[in-house]
């Protein structure tokens, strides 16, 4: 089974509406990090937060951390057409395992 | 454009011929890594080298898959007698240590 798996599994939001995105892992890691996937094309990285953070933010996303109950969220708020894509999150345990991803689609 | 290359976009072969797809890192990353993904799931892990050795190789990837990164820079990932099943997008990736992976376009394999 894959390390990170993320949920919901597809989100449809209308702009300026905010999105979340949970990731849940299985072993202990490092860091865990969430990735972007337009369709078509390849990964763009958003964001890395480390084992011992708990919040981090860039720009109008916001990554949450929380190693006791092995699980990450991703929250993009004031979403924009252009946010629609796949998001996935992997940890760096087991060589960088991937989830299957959310795709968020948001509606202008 | 994230700085990572891979050629050539596409590739369509027959089942049975050889194909073979290059990477090019960032220069100053010391580590890449090729990724299997299919239509509709996330990138699956192959392998990964750092600088040129070849650390780790997944179990999912069989004989007929061989990787190399002869002076640490470029990488080249080989099928041979590629079958149907290996039709999906080769992603490679590289870093700098066990930081953020700056991912290449991919390249598209259709195995007819």
């Amino acid at each position: 089974s894959q390390q990170g798996e993320e949920d919901p599994q597809a989100l449809s939001i209308q702009e300026g509406e905010n999105a979340t995105m949970n990731c849940s892992y299985k072993t202990s890691i490092n860091n865990l990090q969430w990735y972007r996937q337009n369709s078509g094309r390849g990964l763009v990285h958003l964001i890395l937060i480390r084992s011992n953070e708990r919040e981090k933010h860039s720009g109008r996303l916001r990554v949450t951390l929380d190693t006791s109950k092995k699980s990450s969220s991703l929250l993009i708020t004031a979403s924009r057409a252009a946010d629609t894509a796949s998001y996935f999150c992997a940890t760096d345990s087991q060589n960088f395992v991937f989830g299957p991803g959310t795709r968020l689609s948001v509606l202008p | 454009d994230t700085g990572v290359s891979q050629n050539p976009r596409h590739k369509i072969t027959k089942r049975g011929q050889n194909v073979t797809f290059r990477c090019d890192p960032i220069s100053e990353h010391n580590r890449l890594y090729w990724y299997r993904q299919t239509l509709g799931q996330g990138p699956e892990f192959l392998t990964y080298f750092q600088n040129e050795a070849q650390l780790e190789k997944s179990r999912l990837l069989s004989d007929r898959f061989s990787a190399e990164r002869p002076k640490g820079s470029f990488s080249t990932l080989e099928i041979q007698r590629t079958e149907q099943g290996d039709s999906a997008m080769y992603l490679c990736a590289s870093s700098l240590e066990v930081r953020e992976q700056f991912f290449g376009p991919g390249t598209r394999l259709t195995v007819l």
